[in-house]
């Protein structure tokens, strides 16, 4: 079955305790992408990966990091979380995003205390 | 930056009825997408139209384009409970690949 999958999918943690919340798709697509979502505003993108070894800032990269070794996966890195990155947060692919849909995981629910 | 600005913010309707969402953007698009949310769950895709497409239908959707007013709807026809869920347009702008979200329609259908 085509799918992105999450894991956790929920995740309690503390100031500043690293986390890394993983993302993989088996789709063969190229671009991935992570975006967060809170109430009133949508979701606003992360970080996105138009190809292995290749990633750019979206549009709230600040205290993330990602990297892009495989093209089937696409990590989330919080070094230093912080509670206004309290958030949940979805991993998406596709193909050219310019032609062709998105397709979501089911989401990352995370509480920084 | 929020692309698409949806309107209404919720919207409560009795099933049957049909449900009328509008989405604004701001710059020149590629193609405009159409997804819904059940509560806390995964977007799922409904309807990609493209720049130079007014409108498409997908069984009970239907999805209009105006880009001369850099709006779009996304009409529900025949609702029922199971459309409860919000609704986000999204924009790929004309030479990007990003797509931007808005900030949703909440759609309650009471049965």
């Amino acid at each position: 079955e085509a799918q992105v999958t999450q894991n956790p999918r929920y995740l309690i943690t503390v100031t500043g305790k690293k986390l890394t919340v993983t993302c993989s798709q088996n789709m063969n697509h190229e671009y991935m992408s992570w975006y967060r979502q809170d109430p009133g505003l949508g979701l606003r993108q992360i970080y996105y990966s138009m190809n292995v070894e290749v990633t750019d800032k979206g549009d709230v990269p600040e205290g993330y990091k990602v990297s892009r070794k495989e093209k089937r996966n696409f990590p989330l890195i919080l070094e230093s979380p912080s509670p206004n990155q309290t958030s949940l947060y979805f991993c998406a692919s596709s193909l050219i995003p310019r032609r062709e849909t998105q397709y979501f995981g089911p989401g990352t629910r995370l509480l920084v205390l | 930056s929020q692309q698409g600005e949806e309107d209404p913010q919720a919207l409560s309707i009795q099933e049957g009825e049909n449900a009328t969402m509008n989405c604004s953007y701001k710059t020149s698009i590629n193609n405009l997408q159409w997804y819904r949310q059940n509560s806390g769950r995964g977007l799922v895709h409904l309807i990609l139209i493209r720049s130079n497409e007014r409108e498409k239908h997908s069984g009970r959707l239907r999805v209009t384009l105006d880009t001369s007013k850099k709006s779009s709807s996304l009409l529900i026809t025949a609702s029922r409970a199971a459309d409860t869920a919000s609704y986000f347009c999204a924009t790929v702008s004309e030479y990007g690949n990003k797509l931007v979200f808005g900030a949703g329609t909440i759609l309650r259908v009471k049965s």
